[in-house]
């Protein structure tokens, strides 16, 4: 069974950093893209950046371009989000994401077949 | 940068069929998928690459894209089926972006 666990969020004060954890399980995880999602309170879903199996090529929306960094440890099934400079409007539920692929080709149009339960950040002072 | 716009609520009666839709700049140029969303919860794809079901997902869920609208449809919707949705494309200028959702009501 495909299991995301995310971790690493809480209240931080604007301008502060926070790194979120994604521990997957129940696939290869060297095999996939992986995308971070984020979702404020009572919103809808943004999508935030992704990366590729080998972490060569990563993407972000323009709103945390220069300010969050994805990565991940193929060795440990991990995906990470370092965020830095955070904002009030940062304030959102995120999610870790598993792209769908074809023998290792993101699927035309990037769905994500699985998804995390989601970790808490607050920007507030 | 891209849009794509949802209508924020959709009804239905039960047994009835709702229809989403999601519109978008030459939307019929680029794949659509659709996620179901009930409170609470993570997101579930119900819809990949216009008018796919991944396995799971029952078969009155369909998709539909052309033009500058992608449809996602209910056929004999059901009181589960009460949550929001949201389509997604992925466009080459700005990568990934979502619809801003639709809350279905089954009453």
């Amino acid at each position: 069974e495909v299991q995301l666990v995310e971790s690493g969020g809480g209240l931080v004060q604007p301008g502060g950093s926070l790194r979120l954890s994604c521990a997957a399980s129940g696939f290869t995880f060297s095999r996939y893209w992986m995308s971070w999602v984020r979702q404020a309170p009572g919103k809808g879903l943004e999508w935030v950046a992704n990366i590729k199996q080998d972490g060569s090529e990563k993407d972000y929306v323009d709103s945390v371009k220069g300010r969050f960094i994805i990565s991940r440890d193929n060795a440990k099934s991990s995906l990470y989000l370092q965020m830095n400079s955070l904002r009030a409007e940062d304030t959102a539920f995120y999610y870790c994401a598993r792209d769908s692929t074809d023998d290792g080709i993101p699927l035309a149009g990037h769905p994500h077949d699985s998804w995390g339960l989601g970790t808490l950040v607050i920007v507030s002072s | 940068s891209y849009e794509l716009t949802q209508p924020p609520s959709v009804s239905v009666s039960p047994g009835q069929t709702a229809t989403i839709t999601c519109s978008g700049d030459e939307l019929g140029n680029k794949f659509v998928c659709w996620y179901q969303q009930k409170p609470g919860r993570s997101p579930v794809l119900v819809i990949y690459q216009d008018d796919q079901r991944p396995s799971g997902i029952p078969e009155r869920f369909s998709g539909s894209n052309s033009g500058n609208t992608a449809t996602l449809t209910i056929s004999g919707a059901q009181a589960m089926d009460e949550a929001d949705y949201y389509c997604q494309a992925w466009d080459t200028s700005t990568a990934e972006v979502f619809g801003g959702g639709t809350k279905l009501t089954v009453l």
